[in-house]
This record gives C-alpha cells, sequence and structure tokens, in this order.
C-alpha cells in the first residue's frame, strides 16, 4: 500500500523567504503525487500534480515540486513566499493498483511572518 | 457559483440521532468520494463512487452509509451519530483515474 510522510506539522517563514514543504512516498509501482491547500473554511485546491511527465512539476501561485526517485521525495517550494500563502498543505500519492484512491500525507500548516 | 456542493455547511446534533450530509456537482465528474479531516490525521476516505451503480467502502467505513442518487449526487449518512464522527467532512469529484481531485469546502459536524 501507498503512503507519504510530511516532515513537520507547522512550518514559519518571513515574507519573501524561501518555502520548503517536505513530503516523502512509499510506494511499490509508480505514483502519482499531488500537492494541495486548503484554506481555512474552504475545501482543499490543486497546487500540482506529477503523472511522470518531467520531474520538475510547476503549479499555481508560483509554486513547484521536484519528484526525486532516488530519494522517495516530492518536496514542494516556493521562493519567495507571501503572506497569502499562509494555509494548510496537503501532501498526497495515489497508484494505478489502487485506482482513484488518494492517501494524504497529515498536513504541513505554513505561517508567514511580516 | 461553486462545482462542488455540500449541505449542509455546519452541523451540530446529538448522540443517537440520523444525519445525512449532501454533495452535489455541476463538473461532469463520474467519480465522487466522500473523505472526514480530522486535526493531526490529514483526510481519510470513507467511500467512493465511479459511477451510480458503483459504490466501494474506503479506509474507515464503519458507522457510515453512502447513497448515489444520480452521476451528480452523492450522499452520506450517519445512521446512528456518536461523538468520535465529529469531523470536517469533505466529499470530492475526479473525471478519471489517478486524476486530480475536485473538493467542496466541506461540512463542520459537531456530535454532542
Amino acid at each position: 500500500a501507498q503512503s507519504v510522510t510530511q516532515l513537520g506539522s507547522h512550518v514559519s517563514v518571513s515574507e519573501g523567504a524561501l518555502v520548503l514543504l517536505r513530503c516523502n512516498y512509499s510506494s511499490s509501482v509508480p505514483p502519482y503525487l499531488f500537492w494541495y491547500v486548503q484554506y481555512p473554511n474552504q475545501g482543499l485546491q490543486l497546487l500540482l500534480k506529477y503523472t511522470s511527465a518531467a520531474t520538475l512539476v510547476k503549479g499555481i501561485n508560483g509554486f513547484e515540486a521536484e519528484f526525486k526517485k532516488s530519494e522517495t521525495s516530492f518536496h514542494l517550494t516556493k521562493p519567495s513566499a507571501h503572506m497569502s500563502d499562509a494555509a494548510e498543505y496537503f501532501c498526497a500519492v495515489s497508484v494505478r493498483s489502487s485506482g482513484d484512491k488518494l492517501t494524504f500525507g497529515t498536513g504541513t500548516r505554513l505561517a508567514v511572518r511580516p | 457559483d461553486a462545482d462542488v456542493t455540500q449541505t449542509p455547511r455546519n452541523r451540530i446534533t446529538k448522540t443517537g440521532k440520523r444525519i445525512m450530509l449532501e454533495c452535489s456537482q455541476t463538473k461532469g465528474h463520474d467519480r465522487m468520494y466522500w473523505y472526514r479531516q480530522d486535526p493531526g490525521l490529514g483526510l481519510r476516505l470513507i467511500y467512493y463512487s465511479f459511477d451510480v451503480k458503483d459504490i466501494n467502502k474506503g479506509e474507515i467505513s464503519d458507522g457510515y452509509s453512502v447513497s448515489r442518487q444520480a452521476q451528480a449526487k452523492f450522499s452520506l449518512s450517519l445512521e446512528s451519530a456518536i461523538p468520535n464522527q465529529t469531523a470536517l467532512y469533505f466529499c470530492a469529484t475526479s473525471w478519471g483515474q489517478n486524476q486530480p481531485q475536485h473538493f467542496g469546502d466541506g461540512t463542520r459536524l459537531s456530535i454532542l
């Protein structure tokens, strides 16, 4: 069965600083990987997805993630944090053998300091 | 209008009551899902449906049931609510296998 681990339940950065949110996955077959963002009182919104076409994936709002098979990682980055980036971020994985079932990480709450 | 609409947005009820949470979508997707979100646990899959006649249990289906009334409607029921079912519930849709899922804004359910 597939799984994801998000390191750090809370991350705090200064406005303008690099954002790095960590995600490691476990899967015996090639995975599909996703990052979602959740703003207060809202549902999850897709930031980006990896589907094996390219290892560096660009998403919305200036975020990107790099798939590294050797490290089983799919970390999310943004060069310069904005106040509006404060939210909770979820990494998720699915594999062909699981059909559509997404397995989510436990989430990382990002705080951005002025 | 939202593509995935959940009703109600908030509900407070008592132990033992029957509750139905509703989800409707205008995206035309065949696949629909119900998740619950608990602090520190992320989202966990309760039930999912690939079409009107195909309903499947997720990892935490005990105490829940679902009904897929039409392609656009998927409801979640708690037959006899208990306090540990207090959570944030999300409905989601997708158009195909391993495709991104689209989420509603959630129903915050409190069971006293």
